[in-house]
């Protein structure tokens, strides 16, 4: 069965640290890999990423996919409290769109 | 406003009874998802249209969800004899047309099923 796993589950840093999240997968013929950020109510599309190797970035956040190695990565730099959310990976394979569980990251002051 | 939008935002019945909400996706989106999202998941996807059509319904979780969008604008879920599992947020995204992967969501409608 297709899976999508994140880690970790959860993570606690302090304004200025940086971030690595991950999102591995075990998906065949997939079309492209995103990442979205969810608050308190509905997802917001943050990268999506279709070519292994090419980072995508805006601003202080920053993606990569590796097709190889199966597994895609999200970097967060000189996190801010404002950065405080779930951080969740999904795979679009055609037809249906399929959820890692996320990230909760929280930011201290 | 030109977002996706739900109704209603929250939603609370008593087991047996159905449920109906509706979403409205960003003018001129073709296509249209429905996903279910309980506390500690991401959305687990449940279906979707492109334009009136409906492409994928067989991740519905049973026989008493159903979807439709009789003119390829707005959509409604219905799920009939509710039972406390259903309690979840269901949430709706549209995106622009086949080629875009980028989707949209709703601010969701949080059903509460005692």
């Amino acid at each position: 069965e297709d899976k999508v796993v994140q880690s970790p589950l959860s993570l606690v840093v302090h304004e200025g640290d940086t971030v690595t999240l991950n999102c591995s997968y075990e998906v065949t013929n997939f079309r492209s890999l995103l990442w979205y950020k969810q608050e308190k109510k509905a997802p917001t599309f943050l990268f999506m990423l279709t070519s292994s190797g090419i980072e995508k970035k805006s601003g202080r956040l920053s993606s990569i996919l590796d097709k190889k190695e199966l597994f895609s990565i999200l970097n967060i730099t000189a996190t801010q409290t404002g950065d405080s959310a779930v951080y969740l990976c999904a795979l679009y394979n055609n037809n249906d769109m399929r959820f890692g569980a996320g990230t909760r990251l929280t930011v201290k002051p | 406003d030109t977002g996706v939008s739900q109704d209603p935002r929250h939603k609370i019945t008593k087991r047996g009874q159905n449920v109906t909400f509706r979403c409205d996706p960003i003018s001129e989106h073709n296509r249209l998802y429905w996903y279910r999202q309980t506390l500690g998941q991401g959305p687990e996807f449940l279906t979707y249209f492109q334009n009136e059509a409906q492409l994928e319904k067989s991740r519905l979780l049973s026989d008493r969800f159903s979807a439709e969008r009789p003119k390829g604008s707005f959509s409604t879920l219905e799920i009939q004899r509710t039972e406390q599992g259903d309690s979840a947020m269901y949430l709706c995204a549209s995106s622009p047309h086949q080629g875009s992967y980028e989707q949209y969501f709703g601010p969701g409608t949080r059903l509460t099923v005692t």
